[in-house]
């Protein structure tokens, strides 16, 4: 059963970067079905997309925050990394990351989710 | 960018009910139109994919239909386990992914 698990601060000051990891339990990082990525969910708000990587390293973010994400995979570690830089109240946030799978485009494996708070 | 609606944005429902939301994009996704189910303090669980496909081990009383631009949800018979938040997602561009405001079911 595959379980995904995110790390990182829970608490980042205004303008600076939020760094997470999220590791892979199965090791299947390399597999060419899935994409890895990151979903957030503002305090008591929807689900907005971030971004995915693929194995290769080819990453797809979403054109509101392309500007601030980078999306990383280390295979040999079995895990992913969000980074946001310049970050602000506005995203506060539970991370979450993500599998997905490729032909459906759909999230079939979710993190329990981390809350990250901008604040000084 | 493709912009899921979903309505209504709450619904009071009882336990037996049969309740139907839906969820409409601004452009033609074909069946491109994943469900989720989300309950507080929890990560969002994956109920129905291509609009209409039952992920394995979702109850048989949870449905999907539609096509093109209007799709809907429907739960034949509220369990008590069925309270919680519905959102859309659509998978017909995979390199812009947008989500519906989602549905919120209630206990009347």
């Amino acid at each position: 059963q595959l379980q995904l698990q995110e790390s990182g601060p829970g608490l980042v000051k205004p303008s600076e970067t939020l760094s997470l990891n999220c590791t892979v339990s199965d090791g299947s990082v390399t597999s060419s079905s899935y994409y890895w990525g990151w979903i957030r969910q503002s305090p008591g708000k929807g689900l907005e997309w971030i971004g995915n990587i693929y194995y290769t390293g080819t990453t797809y973010y979403s054109p509101s925050l392309k500007s601030r994400v980078t999306i990383s995979l280390d295979t040999s570690k079995s895990h992913f990394s969000l980074r946001m830089t310049s970050v602000t109240a506005a995203d506060t946030a539970i991370y979450f990351c993500v599998r997905t799978f490729i032909r459906r485009s759909y999230f079939d494996s979710w993190g329990q989710g981390t809350l990250v708070t901008v604040s000084s | 960018d493709i912009q899921m609606t979903q309505s209504p944005s709450s619904l009071s429902a009882s336990v037996g009910d049969r309740v139907t939301f839906t969820c409409r994009s601004s452009h033609d996704i074909n069946t491109h139109l994943n469900w989720y189910q989300q309950k507080p303090g929890k990560a969002p669980k994956l109920l129905i994919f291509a609009a209409s496909t039952l992920e394995s081990g979702v109850p048989s009383r949870f449905s999907g239909s539609g096509s093109g631009t209007d799709f809907s949800l429907t739960i034949s018979s509220l369990q008590p386990d069925d309270f919680a938040t519905y959102y859309c997602q659509q998978s017909h561009s995979t390199f812009v992914i947008t989500f519906g405001g989602g549905t919120k079911v209630e206990m009347k």
